[in-house]
């Protein structure tokens, strides 16, 4: 039963575009929604997170969109840089995570 | 120094073996957990304890067997390692209440032939 779903396994884009990338998922009583990020070797890092009573949380390059409606969220990053090229789970929490299974971006110089 | 540190990050072995990994966190942190990412990359919840007190429990064979010995150690034995068992298994750690802001550690990486 896959709860979280990244449909993009990968997604490269040009140094300087945006970066978008979408999760969607299933169950309904997710109190909270994060995006961490990871490099070859080493484990996840946080990056960013939303409470499921508000639809936008900016930080710096990065901002996290959530439609409840469609039970859809996502992750911008303007401008990317070489440094964001990693893999990205996208992260549902209510007494646990449940994990995405990541899509891997190729920022391309 | 390492937040959270997890030894050995490789390890390849025997079906029927017995092997454990070890986890330590530094940042004084209330709750452990280990995590199973495996080839098809999902990551999955398997334990989390808190102060010592094993709080969740996913449907995972008995074969694994989480300990803590105190709040900084999380380790992980396996009993008659199989070749499913082979996978990427990380420590994490996170304050009492703020499960979403886990810390990882690196990761090790389990080969079972």
């Amino acid at each position: 039963d896959q709860q979280v779903k990244q449909n993009s396994p990968s997604l490269s884009v040009q140094e300087g575009r945006i970066s978008i990338l979408n999760c969607d998922y299933t169950n309904s009583m997710f109190d909270y929604f994060l995006w961490y990020k990871k490099y070859p070797a080493e484990g996840p890092t946080f990056l960013i997170s939303i409470s499921s009573i508000k639809d936008k949380n900016e930080d710096g390059r990065f901002t996290v969109f959530l439609n409840k409606s469609a039970k859809h969220l996502s992750l911008h990053i303007v401008p990317s840089q070489p440094g964001d090229s990693a893999v990205y789970f996208c992260i549902f929490g209510n007494e646990k995570l449940t994990f995405g299974t990541g899509t891997r971006l190729t920022i391309i110089p | 120094d390492t937040a959270v540190s997890q030894t050995p990050k490789y390890l390849v072995t025997q079906m029927g073996n017995d092997k454990s990994i070890k986890c330590e966190q530094n940042l004084g942190h209330d709750t452990m957990y280990w995590y199973k990412q495996d080839s098809k990359k999902f990551l999955k919840i398997m334990f989390s304890y808190n102060n010592k007190e094993l709080i969740i429990n996913e449907t995972v064979p008995n074969r694994f067997s989480p300990k803590s010995p105190d709040k900084a150690h999380l380790n992980l034995h396996i009993n008659s390692l199989e070749l499913g068992d082979s996978a990427v298994y990380f420590c994490a750690s996170s304050l009492a209440g703020r499960t979403g802001e886990l810390f990882f550690g690196e990761g090790s990486r389990l080969t079972v032939l």
